[in-house]
């Protein structure tokens, strides 16, 4: 069936340091991959998304990589800084706007001052 | 900018009771969603929502949930018997060209 696994559950940088978070998707058909930042208390906020026909996109400090053929994509965060602090989820979908989300198990990053 | 609204934030009841969680959905968009997330786990699909009507649903959405949109602009998601595994976090999505998340409504089954 559809699934994705992400990986680290938990993730501890320092300030300044460099986080990356990596998914795996099982569903070939899968052409959207949202990233989503939660913080606590909150509902899933969209940081960045890549669609199938790119294999990169950078929005300032984070950027998403996507290898279709090994069905892995990434989250790239650099310069963290404190407030990165949060659950952050990816997710895979056929359509980005009719289709479902599968969602990712999420990775607590902390960043540390 | 626009944003999806869900009430109540917080809602007790229970087990046994019926609960009627409520969203106002964006107002362009045309497809609508329920998704929950049990404490400390991911988030999982319920229930997408077109046309008024339901366009896919999970094995999580058997018989005692339901979902409707009685007006133009609420769309809601009705809990008819709680259970104790019914706790979670429920948020409301809809869509244009991505999905855009609600707050959510934190129930608590007792």
């Amino acid at each position: 069936g559809e699934n994705v696994e992400q990986h680290p559950s938990t993730l501890s940088v320092q300030e300044g340091d460099s986080a990356v978070i990596k998914c795996t998707y099982s569903d070939s058909a899968s052409n959207y991959f949202p990233w989503y930042k939660q913080e606590l208390g909150k509902g899933p906020q969209l940081i960045i998304d890549i669609r199938s026909n790119v294999g990169e996109k950078k929005d300032q400090r984070i950027a998403v990589t996507l290898n279709k053929t090994a069905k892995h994509f990434s989250l790239h965060i650099t310069e963290t800084q404190p407030e990165d602090s949060a659950v952050y989820f990816c997710a895979a979908s056929k359509n980005s706007g009719t289709y479902k989300y599968i969602f990712g198990t999420g990775t607590r990053l902390k960043v540390l001052a | 900018e626009p944003e999806v609204t869900q009430t109540p934030s917080h809602q007790v009841t229970q087990m046994g009771q019926e609960v009627i969680l409520r969203c106002v959905p964006i107002s362009n968009h045309l497809y609508f969603y329920w998704y929950r997330q049990i404490l400390g786990q991911k988030v999982e699909f319920l229930v997408s929502f077109y046309n008024n009507e339901i366009s896919e649903k999970s094995e999580i959405f058997d018989d005692q949930f339901s979902v409707e949109r009685p007006d133009g602009s609420n769309f809601t998601l009705k809990i008819r018997s709680t259970k104790l595994e019914d706790s979670a976090m429920y948020f409301c999505a809809s869509s244009g060209l991505r999905e855009y998340f609600g707050p959510g409504t934190r129930l608590l089954v007792l």
